[in-house]
């Protein structure tokens, strides 16, 4: 089974949709980020948190707000979506127990936006 | 803005080739990681660089901290190798927001 999960894995909504992305992981981690990719360009950070009680904007956080329910899941949302927003959603874990902060990558969620 | 640049942004070889995909970055680092993302997207961690050179099967990464540039070497390349290859990079204090990436190196190994 795999250690960190996404879902929806693909989803076509239309502008102005309130959407909801979700990842959970069993991993034990206490780290979480959500990160987005577009063609040609590397991977952003959107927000990112040390644990439940903590949440920090990333580069791009405009337009998107998240939940940490519990340390094992982070939520995603985009209140109002628009076409700009389609793009390839990754969710990742990470251990602040470990010098290697190595990161855990989700499937992805791929978001399109009409 | 701490930029990473990766070379070539493209590259197709013949099956058997040593393959050098190339990262720089600008400032001073506290690692840098090599990822590889299949054509289903998932993405996987390679390896994680302070300093130095580390095997794993027919895979190399190598970084000089002094030169601020770091290879990942690929020994008799096979098409299932064909991915896209990120470099991503930490800097120092940066262990909490997360890593800035490389667009990319999109490999395609031919049989």
């Amino acid at each position: 089974d795999a250690d960190v999960t996404q879902t929806p894995r693909n989803r076509i909504t239309k502008t102005g949709k309130r959407i909801m992305l979700e990842c959970s992981q069993t991993k034990g981690h206490d780290r979480m980020y959500w990160y987005r990719q577009d063609p040609g360009l590397g991977l952003r950070l959107i927000y990112y948190s040390f644990d439940v009680k903590d949440i920090n904007k990333g580069e791009i956080s405009d337009g998107y707000s998240v939940s940490r329910q519990a340390q094992a899941k982070f939520s995603l949302s985009l209140e109002s979506a628009i076409p700009n927003q389609t793009a390839l959603y990754f969710c990742a874990t990470s251990d602040s127990g470990t010098s290697s902060y190595e990161q855990f990558f989700g499937p992805g969620t791929r978001l399109t936006v009409l | 803005k701490n930029e990473v640049e990766q070379s070539p942004q493209n590259l197709t070889a013949q099956e058997g080739e040593f393959i050098t995909i190339n990262c720089s970055y600008s400032v001073g680092i506290s690692a840098l990681h090599w990822l590889q993302q299949h054509p289903g997207g998932g993405i996987v961690s390679l390896f994680m660089l302070s300093s130095g050179k580390k095997k794993h099967g027919r895979l190399i990464a190598t970084i000089n901290i002094q030169e601020k540039h770091s290879s990942l070497h690929i020994t008799a390349s096979h098409p299932r190798d064909s991915a896209v290859y990120i470099c991503a990079v930490r800097y120092p204090g940066g262990g909490a927001d997360g890593l800035t990436f490389g667009k990319g190196t999109h490999l395609i190994i031919q049989p």
